[in-house]
């Protein structure tokens, strides 16, 4: 089945450093990638939508100049959080599906990053 | 927009049956998805419902009325390791890349107890 890989799983970082995280396409080709993002106890929330070869989607709310998504190509598609601050803690997920699997397939998820900024 | 509601927390006995409902109201309707997650883990696809009807899998079944906006997610002898957050999703009639965009219900924790 189609396998989506995210790196690091888990990241402490400084307050006014930049994080990067990694989602890949193992076994397929993504043209489109969602990141979401959950809070302890709360839903999944969708931050923006990653386009390859062109400008990320972003969803009402989410600032785009602090939450930097590049898909350079089409398995891996990397967000950026810039300076980040505690508030920016939470657990980020990165998802996609296969266009192989039909018009139907799920979202594929990575395994998400636990961001804690200290 | 999309509106999803599901009960917060339920627990049920080892071996036993659960069912977790989900309403939703939405402007376009193109699917509805369950996934499981475990605490601090990634969402897992259990199933997927776009027509009406039962769509059963092992344990797993999941039910779709779309003129309702109901589904339902029932899960059969019950196992420990079912302890976990139950997510509906619903897809809107979006286009392009928009189509495959899922939103997410706030998620029903689940306790199994022995």
């Amino acid at each position: 089945g189609a396998v989506v890989s995210q790196h690091p799983s888990r990241v402490i970082c400084k307050s006014g450093t930049s994080v990067k995280i990694e989602c890949r396409s193992l076994d397929f080709q993504a043209t489109t990638m969602f990141w979401y993002r959950q809070f302890p106890k709360k839903s999944l929330m969708l931050m923006a939508t990653s386009n390859e070869g062109s400008k990320a989607t972003y969803e009402q709310g989410v600032e785009k100049d602090k939450f930097l998504i590049n898909h350079a190509s089409l398995t891996l598609s990397t967000l950026t959080v810039t300076s980040a601050h505690p508030e920016d803690s939470s657990f980020y997920i990165c998802s996609a599906r296969d266009p192989g699997q039909g018009g139907n397939s799920p979202l594929h998820f990575g395994n998400g990053t636990r961001l804690t900024v200290t | 927009g999309q509106n999803i509601d599901q009960p917060t927390e339920m627990t049920a006995t080892e071996g036993a049956i659960v069912q977790i409902n989900c309403t939703y109201q939405t402007s376009g309707f193109n699917g509805l998805f369950w996934y499981q997650q475990h605490a601090g883990e990634a969402p897992t696809f259990l199933s997927y419902n776009v027509l009406d009807g039962l769509e059963e899998k092992g344990r797993f079944s999941s039910f779709l009325s779309r003129s309702k906006g109901y589904s339902y997610l029932l899960l059969k002898e019950l196992q420990m390791k079912d302890s976990a957050s139950y997510l509906c999703a619903v897809r809107d009639r979006a286009t392009g890349a928009g189509s495959y965009q899922l939103t997410f219900g706030k998620g029903t924790k689940l306790s199994v107890i022995p």
